[in-house]
């Protein structure tokens, strides 16, 4: 069974910089996993961040990019403001037949 | 603009189905892939099935498998999940979520609001 593992919960101050990762239990996380991020604040659906490890959508924030790094996939959350508080998922593609998601990361802003 | 609207969730008894749809609008409906995603109460996001943009092809979570069936329908812009033999466990929100592809791959840009499923005797 895949586990796809990411931090449990992070804190950050506000207008610092925070990373989040994601490990595949399969090694190395690379651009075919296609890593999706995503946002999820208290009772609302999840909103898409990140997709190709590296492209934004058209409605994220410019604070938040994503890479690949030391074999994960990475979230970069640059100039944090308060409303980032949240949980962030990850999620990546297993050869086109199935996809995880991360346990999820939950973004204190202290 | 681009919506995603559940429905059909409510309490069910174990062993019994549920059927769940997911209504369409603002986009070609027909040209994009669908997935089902799950949230127990205070739990993370869990991948449920997806299904390709035609219908042809349908990939489960071991969870599920042999008791769940998406399916869709293009001519109604809907997509729908067929759950069957239910458990406790299946108790969540359920989301749909839409799935494109471009040059750097696949992604899942937008979700529904999500329907409760409530596995109760």
């Amino acid at each position: 069974q895949t586990v796809v593992t990411q931090e449990p919960s992070l804190t950050v101050s506000p207008g610092g910089t925070v990373t989040l990762t994601c490990a595949s239990s399969t090694g190395a996380v690379t651009s075919d996993y296609y890593p999706n991020w995503f946002q999820q604040k208290p009772g609302q659906a999840p909103r898409a961040l990140i997709y190709g490890a590296t492209n934004k959508h058209s409605w994220t924030p410019a604070r938040f990019s994503g890479s690949l790094l030391g074999g994960k996939a990475a979230l970069t959350l640059s100039g944090v403001q308060p409303e980032d508080e949240a949980e962030y998922y990850c999620l990546l593609y297993y050869g086109g037949t199935h996809v995880v998601f991360g346990g999820g990361t939950k973004l204190t802003v202290l | 603009q681009v919506q995603l609207v559940e429905s059909g969730g409510g309490v069910v008894q174990p062993g019994r189905s549920l059927r769940l749809s997911c209504a369409a609008s603002g986009f070609t409906f027909r040209n994009y892939g669908m997935h089902w995603v799950r949230q127990a109460p205070g739990k993370g996001l869990e991948w449920v099935a997806v299904i390709w943009y035609d219908g042809r092809n349908k990939y489960y979570a071991d969870s599920v498998k042999g008791r769940f069936t998406i399916s869709r329908d293009n001519s109604k812009n809907t997509v729908f999940l067929q759950m069957n033999s239910l458990r406790a466990e299946d108790t969540a929100v359920y989301y749909c979520a839409r799935e494109g592809y471009d040059v750097s791959g696949y992604y899942c840009d937008y979700w529904g609001q999500g329907t409760l499923v409530t596995v109760s005797s």
